[in-house]
Formats: structure tokens, sequence, C-alpha cells
């Protein structure tokens, strides 16, 4: 079956303006993460969904970052007032439950801030 | 402390040789293991997870905990130059708590011909 997208693959913006990245997860998943990585690191957690509430948001750096999950399927990582520092690849993930042990990860997006 | 704590490399090693990955966790509670490859540009590829003391193998990949020393290696035997990549050590925190990952900041295996 398919795996988890992200769109878009690459995004280039300004200092100053705002982004929005979306992940469609895998069919019937309910468990969706957000990473971030940075050149030479480990993906860093930034928010964890299950089902379409936020179970987790305790990674999201500060409150220019937000991201929503109405119907517990796509889910949005808004960015807003963006920083050359939040160039980065932005990884989504989704397990079939919050416990299941396997997070299967998209192809990420690039967001380059200029 | 680094919460999960993996030497950057790379770990060079000929082919058909055994690569050993080494990862240090610090919370004494930590309870699932995982090991993912990630080639240059692309996203992280789940090869396999341990939760168990002892040796967990899935061809040619064998995972060991040890708990008691908070380690927990990924072995590769016939390495394959199409091994090269970086191997990400992962650790799922304990019970009770949001199922997000940990990760070290990987190893770079390189298999030389």
């Amino acid at each position: 079956g398919a795996g988890v997208s992200q769109t878009p693959s690459n995004k280039v913006t300004e200092k100053g303006k705002y982004v929005e990245l979306r992940c469609d997860p895998i069919s019937g998943h309910t468990a969706l993460y957000w990473y971030r990585q940075s050149l030479g690191q480990g993906p860093e957690f930034l928010i964890y969904f299950q089902g379409t509430g936020a179970a987790d948001d305790s990674g999201l750096p500060n409150d220019r970052f937000f991201a929503v999950r109405p119907e517990g399927s796509v889910s949005t990582l808004k960015i807003q007032r963006t920083e050359r520092g939040d160039s980065a690849v932005y990884l989504c993930a989704s397990s079939a439950t919050g416990t299941s042990n396997e997070q299967y990860f998209g192809p990420g997006t690039r967001l380059t801030v200029t | 402390q680094k919460e999960v704590e993996q030497n950057s490399g790379p770990l060079s090693v000929p082919e058909g040789a055994i690569a050993s990955l080494n990862c240090t966790y610090s919370d004494r509670g930590s309870q699932s293991f995982f090991w993912y490859r990630q080639y240059s540009g692309k996203s992280p590829e789940l090869i396999m997870f341990i939760y168990s003391n002892g040796d967990k193998e899935d061809g040619r990949f064998t995972a060991q905990l040890n708990k008691a020393s908070q380690y927990v290696s990924l072995l590769i035997r016939d390495s394959q130059p199409s091994d090269s990549a970086t191997y990400l050590c992962a650790v799922k925190p304990r019970p009770g708590t949001a199922s997000k990952l940990t990760f070290g900041t990987g190893t770079r295996l390189q298999v030389t011909l």
C-alpha cells in the first residue's frame, strides 16, 4: 500500500513568511508524528497526534509553530513568521496506534528560509 | 549527557565483514529501541526494533540489547556497499509517556570494496 506522503518536497520562503507543510499518513494509521531534522542530527520530535487531538506537543519550539489534524488523517504543520533557524527537513511519521512500535516516515519536506 | 549517544563515525568496514554499530541511552526506564537506516537525502527507514534483553535477528541484521548497561547495538553481517548509510538509534520512553522517539545523531557506515 501507499506509504506516508508529504507535500511539498521542497519549500523555499523568505524570512517572516508563513508556510504550511502537509502530511498524509498511511491509511488507517491513527497516530501521526512530526519531527524536524537538521543537517548532521537525528530527527527531533515536534508533536504527536492520536486521532484528531495533539497528545503531546512538547517538542514545538515556540508559538510560531502549530499543527492540526482536523479529521484524524491528513495533518498540516504551520509555521508563522519563519526564521532562518527554521530551515531543516520536516519529517512526518505514522504508526497504527499510539503504542505501536513501528513508526514509518514520509520523504520529508526540505524547508529553506532565506 | 545526551539522551541517546552514538559515535558519528564514519565507521569503515570492508565488503563481507561484520559492521558493529553501538548506542547508549540515559533513561533507564526506556522500553523499546529502534534502528533506522537513512541514505543521504532520504528519510529514515525502520530496520528493526527490540525491547527484550538479548539478541533479535532479522536476515543479516542482529539487534542486541543490554538494559543493565543501557546499551543497544546493531550488527550487520556480510556487509554490502548498499549498506553504506547513516544508522540512527532511537529510544521510546517509559510507559505512560508520549510515544515519541528520541534519536541519536547517527553513525555513518561506509562499506568499502
